[in-house]
């Protein structure tokens, strides 16, 4: 499974938008780059995906880099509930259709 | 539309000691997956159905962990005997078949944490 990197930790104002990158170097072309989230006890959620352009959706936004090897998830405003584990992954669909999680990026956001 | 049931939601144990745990997934979900996650880590993937069939069970430790999901639709994840090491959350997760659309998107459990003395 390709891998992703992403920062331990972030911090975010409340009502301000936050920026969270992930760095995937070794992306192949079928690969899908797919965000969960998941916020204090509870399991995760599905927050995005794409594969080659941009796409936004009620929660996010992802912004994928031209050569595809970095995204950054976009919270255009974000509140205390968006607080949460944020997870980058590369998926492969030609492989089962499973997520490979890695340790994601703790987002702390301040009032 | 109703989301993954899990339960028990907590169970503690002693070790050596056996732990079932039951999931039933979203109607018409045909992937069912088991996850164990660890205090402060990601989760990782035990198990992977297709239906009834397994597609993936490289990473359960099959000497103590089962699973089975005979009707293609609820699932059962078994320790015996479990270990200190096994405390941890499980989750179930579930998604349309692989050839469906939408088939990207799992949803999640809240997960049954367990304790293990």
């Amino acid at each position: 499974d390709a891998k992703t990197t992403q920062p331990n930790s972030m911090e975010s104002n409340e009502e301000e938008p936050v920026h969270l990158p992930c760095n995937h170097s070794t992306i192949s072309g079928t690969d899908y780059i797919h965000w969960y989230r998941q916020l204090p006890s509870q399991g995760p959620e599905y927050v995005i995906h794409g594969l080659t352009s941009n796409v936004n959706n009620r929660m996010a936004s992802l912004a994928i880099a031209e050569d595809r090897k970095s995204s950054t998830l976009i919270l255009h405003r974000a509140t205390l509930r968006d607080a949460a584990v944020y997870y980058c992954i590369l998926r492969d669909l030609k492989y089962g259709n499973k997520l490979v999680f890695g340790a994601g990026t703790i987002l702390r956001v301040k009032s | 539309e109703a989301g993954v049931a899990q339960s028990p939601r907590y169970k503690i144990i002693e070790k050596r000691q056996s732990v079932a745990f039951w999931c039933n997934p979203i109607s018409g979900h045909a992937t069912l997956y088991w996850y164990q996650q660890i205090l402060g880590q990601g989760p990782k993937l035990l198990i992977q159905f297709q239906n009834n069939g397994v597609v993936d069970d490289s990473q359960l430790p099959k000497d103590r962990f089962s699973a089975e999901r005979l009707k293609g639709v609820d699932s059962t994840l078994k320790i015996q005997p479990a270990k200190l090491e096994d405390s941890a959350v499980y989750l179930c997760a579930s998604s349309y078949g692989l050839e469906a659309p939408g088939a990207n998107v799992l949803t999640f459990g809240a997960g049954s944490r367990l304790t293990v003395l």
